[in-house]
């Protein structure tokens, strides 16, 4: 049982570029969350998923889009990178009744 | 707006000292609340967690919370603190699952 896994844990891009952050979750959770860390700030919400095929915006959504094809599985893609999006990103699972847990986070640096 | 204050960035206690972080919630009617911890390099591990009923929540790793809401606040709470305790401390609050808030974190040093 791995819990939550993060792929990949670093990573740098260029100003433009584009990538995609993979978030796996093996305990069945029908919600899943994607954060950015950044100092000072706590996390914030990106965007989140009720269930498969299902996504929504959260707290600060703008410059990111995510899909969710399967149960287990929540893509956090960047179309086009900006400094700003430089931060640490969670990926989290839970069940209806609010524990959520948490990866190990991928560190994202634009330059 | 709904938010999760945590007023100490920073706070240093000796080993084997008491420890106390603060958490002030901002909320219409009270959250779910909850405390974090997460080590150097890791994710988050949920400490422990205030739904409803007896103000005094029990956690791992020997933490406890007490929720007041005529102060509105969550502090938590150890009576001695181990060098393994040192990390970054989060506290959260939620009416939802969708809709979790988390205050900016309190980094906690022990010194020997």
């Amino acid at each position: 049982n791995a819990g939550v896994t993060q792929t990949p844990k670093f990573r740098v891009l260029k100003t433009g570029q584009s990538m995609t952050l993979l978030c796996a979750q093996d305990m069945n959770h029908e919600y899943m969350y994607w954060y950015r860390q950044d100092p000072g700030m706590g996390l914030r919400l990106i965007h989140y998923s009720v269930g498969e095929g299902t996504t929504a915006k959260g707290e600060v959504p703008d410059g990111y889009n995510v899909s969710r094809l399967k149960k287990q599985n929540f893509l956090l893609g960047l179309e086009s990178a900006a400094p700003s999006q430089t931060s640490v990103y969670f990926c989290a699972s839970s069940p209806p009744g609010y524990e959520q847990y948490f990866g190990p986070g991928t560190r994202l640096t634009v330059t | 707006a709904q938010s999760v204050t945590q007023p100490d960035i920073h706070i240093t206690v000796s080993e084997g000292a008491s420890l106390e972080l603060r958490c002030n919630y901002s909320y219409g009617a009270t959250p779910y609340l909850f405390w974090y911890v997460q080590s150097p390099g890791q994710g988050l591990q949920l400490l422990l967690k205030y739904f409803s009923g007896d103000t005094l929540v029990q956690g791992i790793k020997g933490f406890e919370a007490e929720f007041k809401r005529s102060q509105s606040s969550f502090n938590l709470r150890k009576p001695s603190v181990h060098w393994s305790d040192a990390a970054e401390y989060f506290c959260a609050g939620a009416y939802n699952n969708n809709d979790m808030r988390f205050g900016a974190g309190t980094r906690l040093t022990v010194k020997p």
